[in-house]
């Protein structure tokens, strides 16, 4: 496609399941993100990859998120045991491997724990 | 710790000038960006500076200040559309960029 695709759009969870959020980047993106956004700030970094290896974690704030690219294009970000606190919008974004151009980020995915 | 500072909100008038300043104090420095960011949008991207100085794209221009930790974004002849929040975001190192909270700005007509 054309853009980020992220799905789903939006997910109702109730405390202690477990969520599973896909990305499907922009076809010759190598480099993945994840960003956490909560309402009236900004986008908090999570993870990056670079192809199928992550390189960056020290975002996610528990051991509860993960994070896989495992060939190196579409990527699921899982948190287990959703907390209410884990409410926010999770945006994924990719880019080439020089960020010159910015990146491009999906639509997100709104996750609510109720 | 990474700190980035933008105003909470700003508004102006239609066809008017407007100036967003961010201050930052991060670990690392590889570049900042300048996002805009429609409510309950995603961002999109709308300029990059490594270089001191100013970079103009169109009515779009963004000002950097290593020395100082200081960037702004110029928008002129402002249009409702430019209604938004714009978010300052500093890559720190390859792969991990840290934004600030945003500047929601609003146009009147």
């Amino acid at each position: 496609g054309a853009g980020v695709s992220q799905s789903p759009r939006y997910k109702v969870a109730k405390r202690g399941q477990d969520v599973a959020l896909r990305c499907d980047p922009i076809s010759g993106h190598v480099s993945l993100f994840w960003y956490q956004q909560a309402l009236g700030q900004g986008p908090e970094f999570l993870t990056y990859f670079q192809n199928e290896a992550q390189l960056d974690k020290s975002g996610l704030p528990s051991d509860r998120f993960f994070a896989e690219r495992p060939e190196g294009s579409v990527s699921t970000l899982k948190i287990q045991r959703t907390q209410q606190e884990d409410s926010a919008v999770y945006l994924c974004a990719s880019s080439l491997a020089r960020t010159v151009y910015g990146y491009t980020f999906g639509s997100g995915t709104r996750l609510t724990v109720v | 710790g990474q700190n980035i500072d933008q105003p909470t909100e700003m508004t102006a008038t239609e066809g008017a000038i407007v100036q967003i300043n961010c201050t930052y104090q991060t670990s690392g420095f590889n570049g900042l960006f300048w996002y805009q960011q429609h409510a309950g949008e995603a961002p999109t991207f709308l300029s990059y500076n490594v270089l001191d100085g100013l970079e103009e794209k169109g009515r779009f221009s963004s000002f950097l200040s290593r020395s100082k930790g200081y960037s702004y974004l110029l928008l002129k002849e402002l249009q409702m559309k430019d209604s938004a929040s714009y978010l300052c975001a500093v890559e720190e190192n390859a792969g991990k960029s840290t934004f600030g909270d945003g500047t929601t700005l609003t146009v009147k007509p």
